[in-house]
């Protein structure tokens, strides 16, 4: 089965500093790997997707993320934090690109001016 | 083009009560999933629908259940319900195209059990 542990339930971050939101995950195959945004009262928004092609992901809004197989870690990062970041942050894995996707239990990004 | 749309947005129902919840999937999207998403918790997977047929089903009792039809929008059912199925309920749709893996999802459905 496949899981995914992100480290830290809340992370806050002064505007301007670097963004670091960790993630790791199990997996019997190759995973797929996803991290998602949610703004409050809003559905899931997919930042980035990685699916073998490259180790170093670039997504949405400046963030992106890196696949170190040797550590099963899929961290997502931004070099500089802004207002508008302040949201919660899901990292996710799936079997297969179509296989149902199992998510963590969250990340909540505070952002501090 | 408009994205994966929900409905109802909010619902309260009573314990025991019935409900009916809808999406429809992005135009094109053959596949729609529903997830179950508590307070506080990320998003649980309930099902999969492709080409109306099921394609997978998470850990819940068979009070769940849910159908895609012919133009590919899926309804979740859930009978008897209990307090603890109070939750955004979210749906996803993909279009299975090869690498364009991932999921969108929909703003979701509110539902409050009293």
């Amino acid at each position: 089965a496949q899981s995914v542990t992100q480290l830290g339930s809340h992370v806050s971050v002064s505007e301007g500093a670097l963004v670091l939101l960790r993630c790791n995950y199990s997996s019997s195959v190759p995973p797929y790997l996803f991290w998602y945004v949610q703004y409050p009262n809003q559905g899931l928004q997919l930042l980035l997707k990685y699916t073998s092609a490259a180790t170093l992901v670039k997504g949405i809004n400046g963030f992106e993320a890196e696949f170190k197989k040797s550590e099963t870690s899929f961290h997502l990062t931004k070099p500089s934090a802004h207002m508008s970041d302040a949201a919660e942050y899901f990292c996710a894995v799936s079997k297969g690109g179509y296989q149902k996707v199992t998510f963590g239990t969250g990340t909540k990004l505070q952002v501090i001016p | 083009d408009a994205g994966v749309t929900q409905s109802p947005t909010h619902l309260i129902k009573t314990r025991g009560q019935h409900v009916t919840l809808r999406c429809s999937p992005i135009s094109g999207h053959k596949s729609v999933s529903w997830y179950q998403q508590v307070l506080g918790q990320g998003p649980q997977f309930i099902f999969q629908y492709y080409e109306k047929e099921e394609r997978g089903r998470g850990n819940f009792p068979d009070r769940f259940s849910a159908r895609q039809f012919p133009n590919y929008s899926s309804e979740l059912n859930v009978n008897a319900l209990l307090l603890g199925d109070s939750a955004l309920y979210l749906c996803a749709s993909s279009d299975y195209q090869p690498g364009n893996y991932g999921y969108t999802f929909g703003s979701g459905t509110r539902l409050t059990v009293v």
